[in-house]
């Protein structure tokens, strides 16, 4: 059974920057599927943030791309986020998730999510 | 970008009705659409991938039809752990998209 763990502060200053790891666990991350990271404000809908296939260049959100660097850790079956230049709307509950068919295709198992509140 | 609107943004149900919940894209994006559920306090759960497939566990009181920019999700006979907020998403072009939600309340 695949499953996924987001883990990383659940509080960051403005300004700083926001690392999360996702661990992967009954699948590794190096063989067929996309991984990505996805959040959702309180109260709000979902924003896909980024995707990224073993050996390929990741694919990210333009609206954060500036700001955004997704990457993994096959050794530890791990993928992780970092958000930098964080404000208040980057308060969030972050999901993990794999993804079938391309990097912006079905996301069909997901992490529990990890709220990330920004503020000082 | 593609942009994609749901309607209703909520409603009000009951236990046994039948519910539909539509999905528009702002262009053609043939069959690639995705519909999730969530629960509060949860992630969201894949119902139905490429707009009429279920994801494995999925109840036969749900299904999903359309193409182009139109799709529907239906339910018929809504049960009590139906009522959640369900979402829809294109994978046909990047970045994927999310309708804003459709709120299923208790009537």
């Amino acid at each position: 059974q695949v499953q996924l763990q987001e883990s990383g502060p659940g509080l960051v200053k403005p300004s700083e920057t926001l690392s999360l790891t996702c661990t992967v666990s009954g699948y590794s991350i190096s063989n067929a599927y996309y991984w990505a990271w996805i959040r959702q404000p309180p109260g709000k809908g979902l924003e896909w943030i980024g995707s990224f296939y073993h050996s390929v260049s990741p694919f990210y959100n333009p609206s954060l791309k500036s700001r955004v660097t997704i990457s993994a850790d096959t050794s530890k079956n791990q993928f992780s986020l970092s958000l930098n230049s964080v404000t208040a709307a980057d308060t969030a509950v972050y999901y993990c998730s794999r993804v079938r068919a391309n990097p912006y295709g079905t996301f069909d198992i997901w992490g529990q999510g990890t709220l990330v509140t920004v503020s000082s | 970008d593609i942009q994609m609107t749901q309607s209703p943004s909520s409603l009000s149900a009951s236990v046994g009705d039948r519910v539909t919940i539509t999905c528009r894209a702002s262009q053609n994006i043939y069959t690639f659409l995705n519909w999730y559920q969530q629960k509060p306090g949860r992630a969201p759960d894949l119902l139905i991938y490429s707009v009429s497939n279920f994801q494995s566990g999925v109840p036969s009181r749900f299904s999903g039809s359309g193409s182009g920019a139109e799709f529907t999700l239906t339910i018929t006979s809504l049960q009590p752990e139906d009522f959640a907020t369900y979402y829809c998403q294109q994978s046909y072009d990047s970045p994927p998209a999310f309708g804003q939600g459709t709120k299923v309340e208790i009537k």
